[in-house]
């Protein structure tokens, strides 16, 4: 069975702090996707990262793809209000062709203003 | 382009009754995947369906089962509801090519069973 683990589970900050969240697995995956997702919304996609070793950068958020293609970080530089919300990792596995994803538990980020 | 849009967004039922959850994907998109969400599981995969055909099944009992239209427009069905049934119920659609892709998720149906 493939699991992904994500921490921290929480976490709390002031404006302007940085911070990293991780993506963690066993298994290998052929992508991995990192959503946000607001209270009472679905989740909405940021990046998809396919190759290992990959990073991309969107305004002050950084996604890495770890080398081996199990692991993952986003991190976010100089957090706003406007980044709280819920981040979700997502795989898809390394043999599977079909709309099935892997979701981590979610990281619940509060930025205070 | 509209959205993926669910219904109905909230729904109250008790144990044993059954529900049907619709969901519309965006025009275009054939494959159309569920998920379900509450706080202690986080999301899980229910199934997904492409071209009316379901194309790959999650972990959960039978009483979970799907459909999909000519129209790409699905909906999901769960018999004999259980208390652990409450959760918010995702669709998802995506071009359904080789691959993932990208998904577009709708705003849900939460479920609450009493």
């Amino acid at each position: 069975t493939q699991l992904l683990e994500q921490s921290p589970q929480f976490l709390s900050i002031q404006e302007g702090e940085n911070l990293t969240v991780y993506c963690n697995s066993s298994s290998v995956f052929s992508s991995l996707q990192w959503y946000r997702q607001e209270p009472g919304e679905g989740p909405v996609l940021l990046v998809t990262v396919v190759t290992g070793g990959e990073v991309k950068k969107l305004k002050r958020l950084t996604f890495q793809f770890g080398d081996a293609r199990k692991d993952s970080s986003l991190h976010i530089t100089a957090a706003q209000p406007g980044d709280t919300g819920l981040y979700l990792c997502a795989g898809e596995g390394a043999f599977s062709n079909t709309g099935k994803l892997i979701f981590g538990q979610g990281t619940t980020l509060q930025v205070k203003p | 382009k509209a959205g993926v849009t669910q219904t109905p967004r909230y729904l109250i039922k008790t144990r044993g009754q059954q529900v049907t959850l619709s969901c519309s994907p965006i025009s275009g998109h054939r494959s159309v995947s569920w998920y379900q969400q509450t706080p202690g599981q986080g999301l899980q995969f229910l199934f997904e369906y492409f071209s009316e055909t379901q194309r790959n099944k999650g972990n959960f009992p039978g009483r979970f089962s799907g459909r999909q239209f000519s129209n790409s427009r699905s909906e999901m069905n769960v018999s004999t509801l259980e208390l652990g049934d409450s959760a918010l119920y995702l669709c998802a659609s995506s071009l359904g090519g080789p691959g993932t892709g990208e998904l577009f998720f709708g705003e849900g149906s939460r479920l609450t069973v009493l």
